[in-house]
């Protein structure tokens, strides 16, 4: 089983450009949800859907983000602008829905 | 809000020496999960405890939940180097949504 998939793993962009995160969540799974993780907030959730359908995007900061999941098997989670600020790891987990979730490696999201 | 919180947020202990981190909810749980991080990895689930009062083991590593469903324990006895890494408990919110504690990051001297 490849588990749950991210691209890029590295992401060095300057301030202002459109960054694009990547997502395959692993097969069978009918939940994804996006987390942040930052040295001063912890591990946020920025968004999960539940069969492809936004469930809840409270987390997500401001406009600047979006999240799609276009079809069950790949998600992507855009900024644009990019700020300084968005500077952090992205993780993308899937679940089965029992709340058991499987985590990606992440990607490490620099914004100079 | 529903907030987890654990303490302590920082650990160092001597490799051998025993670890506790404890996990505090403001709410009851329907069941509580921990997952460990290991520097520069991703999370990864470690066990799920459902009932009040549970207690499961793997291997060094105690997991309690408490009678009052509002708080948890990991203790890891005589730690190793392999058990570096970031502890984090999380509970459920909504039908499926976790919402993670604050992370016990751990530190093991050689």
């Amino acid at each position: 089983d490849a588990g749950v998939i991210q691209s890029p793993r590295h992401e060095v962009t300057e301030m202002g450009q459109e960054v694009t995160l990547r997502c395959k969540p692993i097969s069978g799974h009918n939940s994804l949800f996006w987390y942040r993780q930052t040295m001063m907030r912890g591990l946020e959730l920025l968004i999960y859907f539940n069969n492809n359908v936004p469930i809840d995007d409270s987390g997500m900061p401001e406009d600047r983000f979006s999240a799609k999941m276009p079809n069950a098997s790949f998600s992507t989670l855009k900024i644009q602008p990019s700020e300084p600020r968005d500077s952090a790891v992205y993780f993308c987990a899937s679940s089965l829905g029992q709340g058991l979730l499987f985590f990606g490696p992440g990607t490490r999201l620099t914004v100079l | 809000g529903q907030q987890v919180m654990q303490i302590p947020q920082y650990q160092h202990v001597q490799e051998g020496e025993d670890f506790t981190t404890y996990c505090n909810s403001s709410t009851t749980l329907s069941n509580i999960q921990w997952y460990k991080q290991r520097p520069g990895g991703h999370p990864v689930f470690l066990i799920q405890l459902v009932k009040s009062g549970e207690v499961k083991k793997q291997k060094r590593l105690t997991f309690q939940f408490g009678e009052a469903k509002k708080n948890s324990s990991l203790h890891i006895t005589a730690t190793q180097t392999t058990d570096v890494g970031t502890y984090f408990c999380a509970g459920p919110r909504g039908a499926n949504n976790l919402f993670f504690g604050t992370g016990t990051r751990l530190t093991v001297i050689p």
